[in-house]
C-alpha cells in the first residue's frame, strides 16, 4: 500500500541554523500539507501546497518558514533560522484530489533545537 | 473560525470494556469530520471519517461514530477493546466550503487499556 515517507526520523540542530525536512507523498496524489505537533500539544496546521504554489498558510507560517516541491516526488519545509520553540514534531501529509477530503500523514520527523 | 474539542485528555478503560472519545466542533458552515490514531512513535493514521449521507460512520479496528449536526458533536466508539488499542486518538474537521481542506485537529484523546 503506497503511503507517505518522511525523512530524517529525527533532526537535531542548533538555534540558528538552517533545517530542510523532506517527504514523498503519495505518487499520484496532488494537495500536500505539514503540520507539526509540539510536546503535549495538539496537531497545528502549518501550510498547504496544491499546483505548484501555496494556497493557505498558518499564523505560524511566517517568513522563517518556506515549502517546494523541487523535482515532482518531494515536498519540503525550510526553517531558515531555527529558534528552540520550532522544536516539534513535523508532519507531511497528502491527499488524492479535490473530492476526495482524506489526508494521508507520513510518521513525522522529530525537530530538536538546541 | 472552527474549532475542536475532545472533553477527556486521558481514557483508561478495561480490556473488553465498551468506550466513547468525545469530540464537539465548532463551525459556522458545514464540516468533514475525521478521526485519526496515533500508535507511539508512529504517524496519524486516518479511523474513520463522515463526509455526507449515513451519521453512522464505521471505520478499521471495529471502531465507529456518530455525526450529531444538532449537538454539533462527532463521538468516536467502540464496543469492546483490545490491549492493541492503547493510542492517542485525534477528531479533526475540514471546513466544507474549503477547496483545500486544511485539518484542524482537537487536542487529543489517549486511551490507555489495562487489561
Amino acid at each position: 500500500e503506497p503511503e507517505v515517507t518522511q525523512t530524517p526520523s529525527h533532526q537535531v540542530t542548533q538555534m540558528g541554523q538552517e533545517v530542510i525536512l523532506r517527504c514523498v507523498p503519495i505518487s499520484n496524489h496532488l494537495y500536500f500539507y505539514w503540520y507539526r505537533q509540539i510536546l503535549g500539544q495538539k496537531v497545528e496546521f502549518l501550510v498547504s501546497f496544491y499546483n505548484n504554489e501555496i494556497s493557505e498558510k498558518s499564523e505560524i507560517f511566517d517568513d522563517q518558514f518556506s515549502v517546494e516541491r523541487p523535482d515532482g516526488s518531494n515536498f519540503t519545509l525550510k526553517i531558515r533560522s531555527t529558534k528552540l520553540e520550532d522544536s516539534a514534531m513535523y508532519f507531511c501529509a497528502s491527499r488524492w484530489r479535490q473530492a476526495h477530503y482524506e489526508q494521508y500523514f507520513g510518521p513525522g520527523t522529530r525537530l530538536t533545537v538546541t | 473560525a472552527q474549532s475542536v474539542t475532545q472533553l477527556d485528555s486521558q481514557v483508561p478503560v478495561f480490556e473488553e470494556a465498551p468506550v466513547e472519545l468525545r469530540c464537539n466542533y465548532s463551525s459556522s458552515v458545514s464540516v468533514y469530520l475525521f478521526w485519526y490514531v496515533q500508535y507511539p512513535n508512529q504517524g496519524l493514521q486516518l479511523l474513520l471519517k463522515y463526509l455526507s449521507g449515513s451519521t453512522l460512520v464505521k471505520g478499521i479496528n471495529g471502531f465507529e461514530a456518530e455525526f450529531n449536526k444538532s449537538q454539533t458533536s462527532f463521538h468516536l466508539r467502540k464496543p469492546s477493546v483490545h490491549i492493541s488499542d492503547t493510542a492517542e486518538y485525534f477528531c479533526a474537521v475540514i471546513n466544507g466550503g474549503t477547496s483545500y481542506g486544511k485539518l484542524t485537529f482537537g487536542q487529543g484523546t489517549i486511551l490507555t487499556v489495562h487489561p
